[in-house]
């Protein structure tokens, strides 16, 4: 059974930083592209970040570019998303999504979602 | 603003039909898969559709995707007040290097 668990959420002042952290099972990682996506609650999906098995391709959305930094073990079987000069409205649940084919940017496959708080 | 535009609801009687549509451009859905997505309140989104119009072992026939040039469009008949939730449409914007959402619908079963 394939399992995402994030961990390391929770609350961070304006220009902290944090790491969230995805621990996965029931997959070979290095076989998949894996994803960050955000929710704040009653609002939409945002894509945050990518990242090809071999960590050769990186992309980041707009906002977060130069900020967020998403890495991967695939050894340990985990995938990180450094967070540093977080602001307000990064505040969101984070969740770890893995990618079902490469190339075609679906999720099949999402944790259970971590919150991100980022105030004062 | 979203880069994929879909109504923010959309509603109708059980046993109907309903669709959701989701528009883009050339650089996102013109050129790229859609998928669709399943959220029930209070939880994790559930993928529906992938590959424009293929659907998940364990989605039943009565959800169907398609797409044309750059517009897309979730059909679910036979509804259910099960099916309420929100629904997003996503892809591939090669423009901006980036996976792009719409803004969600929700749908209501009378």
């Amino acid at each position: 059974e394939v399992q995402l668990v994030e961990s390391g959420g929770g609350l961070v002042q304006p220009g902290g930083s944090l790491r969230l952290s995805c621990a996965v099972s029931g997959f070979t990682l290095s076989d998949y592209w894996m994803h960050w996506v955000r929710q704040v609650p009653g609002a939409g999906l945002v894509w945050v970040a990518r990242c090809s098995g071999d960590m050769t391709y990186i992309n980041y959305a707009d906002s977060v570019k130069g900020r967020f930094t998403i890495a991967r073990d695939n050894a340990k079987n985990k995938v990180n998303l450094e967070m540093t000069s977080v602001r307000v409205e990064d505040t969101a649940i984070y969740y770890c999504v893995r990618e079902g084919k490469s190339g075609t940017d679906y999720f099949d496959s999402w944790g259970q979602g971590v919150p991100v708080t980022v105030s004062s | 603003q979203s880069v994929l535009t879909q109504p923010p609801s959309v509603s109708a009687a059980p046993g109907q039909k309903v669709t959701i549509s989701c528009t883009g451009g050339s650089l996102n859905l013109g050129g790229n898969f859609v998928s669709w997505y399943r959220q029930f309140p209070q939880t994790i989104p559930e993928l529906l559709i992938y590959e424009n119009n293929k659907r998940p072992s364990g989605i039943p026939d009565r959800f169907s995707g398609s797409k044309s040039g750059t517009s897309a469009a979730l059909a679910i008949t036979g509804l259910q007040t099960g099916d309420e939730a929100d629904y997003y449409c996503g892809t591939w914007d090669s423009g901006l290097r980036a996976v792009v959402f719409g803004g969600g619908t929700k749908l209501t079963v009378l």
